[in-house]
């Protein structure tokens, strides 16, 4: 079975600051996506960034980045230049392609970052 | 393009009652997935269906089913509601589930519902 784990439940940052949210997971497969989606008060689920397990290269979508380490099973986002508007639950998730988890988002139990102004 | 819509936005029901709850996809999206989302838990798969055949099911009861449609849209039923079914229920589409790979999920905006 699969398993997402994010240790930290809460993060705090300055606006215009930097913070990096942490994620490990637990798989046997070797063919697998990952995700980081947030979610604001107004609770609709967002994709911020995806992951391909067979690319070695990070992912990078504007101030989103990932720092991917396949073989320590760790997915962090990197947040830069952080705005009010990222203010929201973040949640890590893996899917796999194989067997009867095919297409099935697992996540984490989400850590709730909040931006200062 | 609409995103992925659901109805209704909230509901109240009682203990023992059926529900129903809609989805309608991303026009393109051929799969649709279900989540429960506890207050402050991370989402739970319920569901994935595509062209209209369930391609999987999480740990959930048979009080849970679901289907969908010709058009791609689908409808979540839970029946003999328990107080532990108050959640927000998230519907979520993916375009065509490749036979090599599946792809990212686009979620709609959820269902609240709360049981009394």
């Amino acid at each position: 079975a699969q398993t997402v784990t994010q240790s930290q439940p809460e993060m705090s940052v300055q606006e215009a600051e930097t913070v990096t949210l942490s994620c490990t997971y637990d798989t046997s497969e070797n063919n697998y996506y990952l995700f980081w989606y947030k979610q604001p008060p107004s609770r609709q689920m967002i994709l911020v960034i995806r992951q391909e397990a067979y690319k070695q290269q990070n992912a990078t979508e504007n101030r989103f980045s990932v720092n991917f380490q396949k073989a320590a099973k760790s997915f962090s986002l990197k947040i830069s230049d952080s705005q009010l508007g990222d203010t929201a639950m973040y949640f890590c998730a893996f899917m796999t392609f194989g067997g009867t988890s095919y297409g099935k988002l697992t996540f984490g139990q989400g850590t709730i970052l909040t931006v200062h102004p | 393009d609409a995103g992925v819509t659901q109805s209704p936005t909230h509901l109240i029901k009682t203990r023992g009652q059926q529900v129903t709850l809609r989805c309608s996809p991303i026009s393109g999206h051929k799969s649709v997935s279900w989540y429960q989302q506890v207050l402050g838990q991370g989402p739970q798969f319920i569901f994935q269906y595509y062209e209209k055949e369930e391609r999987g099911r999480g740990n959930f009861p048979d009080r849970f089913s679901a289907r969908q449609f010709p058009n791609y849209s689908s409808e979540l039923n839970v029946n003999a509601l328990l107080l532990g079914d108050s959640a927000l229920y998230l519907c979520a589409s993916s375009s065509v589930p490749g036979l090599a790979r599946p792809d990212t999920q686009y979620f709609g905006p959820g269902t609240r519902l709360t049981v009394l």
